[in-house]
């Protein structure tokens, strides 16, 4: 089974900045990566899939990309509305797995 | 528009069966492109995949690690919808149960509105 792996597990920022987060898989995953948005309360919201594609109504500012077993979640220009839950999830092959998320918090 | 619909119990004894449902609009359970899956959410352990249905030229079903061997995934044409079964539920079974709809490769987008479901005597 293929585990992902996310850092940093939390992460203090401010309006206006930009941040990274890192998923890495233990094996190859292909493009096969998708990263999700939570927020208390509500359902899960999908930001990117193919490790880098946006789905229809995610800003521009959420850029998500791929080198080899890693993958990077990069969101400029944060807004309030940003600051969440995210996690990463491959879907390449099955039991498809989540990383353990990362809580990203107004400094 | 693909749209979820989960229905079903909030509280569920320890030992029970946890059984969990969701309609499905917009589009066919049995859809050659789609793939209807089980999450669930808890602070202990963040998103959890449970498993998933999807048809081909036959039903296909995939289940989680930590689940494997206690849960039954369905679906149900006439009624376009599938369900989840978890059997002999434990505390630590209480979490946000979601459904979700994936176009092979597209992520999982559309979500139900989850259900909280605790496992409490």
């Amino acid at each position: 089974d293929i585990q992902m792996t996310q850092s940093p597990s939390s992460l203090s920022a401010s309006v206006g900045d930009r941040v990274t987060i890192i998923c890495r898989a233990s094996q190859g995953v292909s493009r096969f990566l998708n990263w999700f948005q939570v927020k208390p309360g509500k359902a899960p919201k999908l930001l990117i899939y193919g490790a880098s594609s946006l789905p229809s109504g995610v800003p521009s500012r959420f850029i998500g990309t791929e080198s080899g077993t890693e993958f990077t979640l990069t969101i400029s220009n944060l807004q309030p509305e940003d600051f969440a839950t995210y996690y990463c999830q491959q879907s390449y092959s099955v039991p498809y797995s989540f990383g353990q998320g990362t809580n990203l918090e107004i400094k | 528009q693909v749209q979820l619909q989960q229905s079903g119990p909030g509280l569920v004894r320890p030992s029970q069966t946890l059984s969990l449902t969701c309609v499905i609009s917009g589009d066919r359970v049995s859809s050659l492109t789609g793939a209807w899956t089980w999450i669930r959410q808890s602070p202990l352990r963040g998103l959890e995949w449970l498993g998933r249905t999807y048809f081909r030229s036959r039903w296909v079903i995939d289940y989680g690690v930590s689940v494997r061997g206690r849960i039954i995934i369905n679906a149900d044409t006439s009624k376009n919808q599938f369900s989840l079964q978890l059997k002999s539920v434990t505390r630590e079974d209480t979490a946000v149960y979601y459904c979700a709809g994936e176009t092979l490769g597209r992520g999982l987008d559309p979500w139900g509105q989850g259900t909280l479901v605790s496992v409490s005597s």
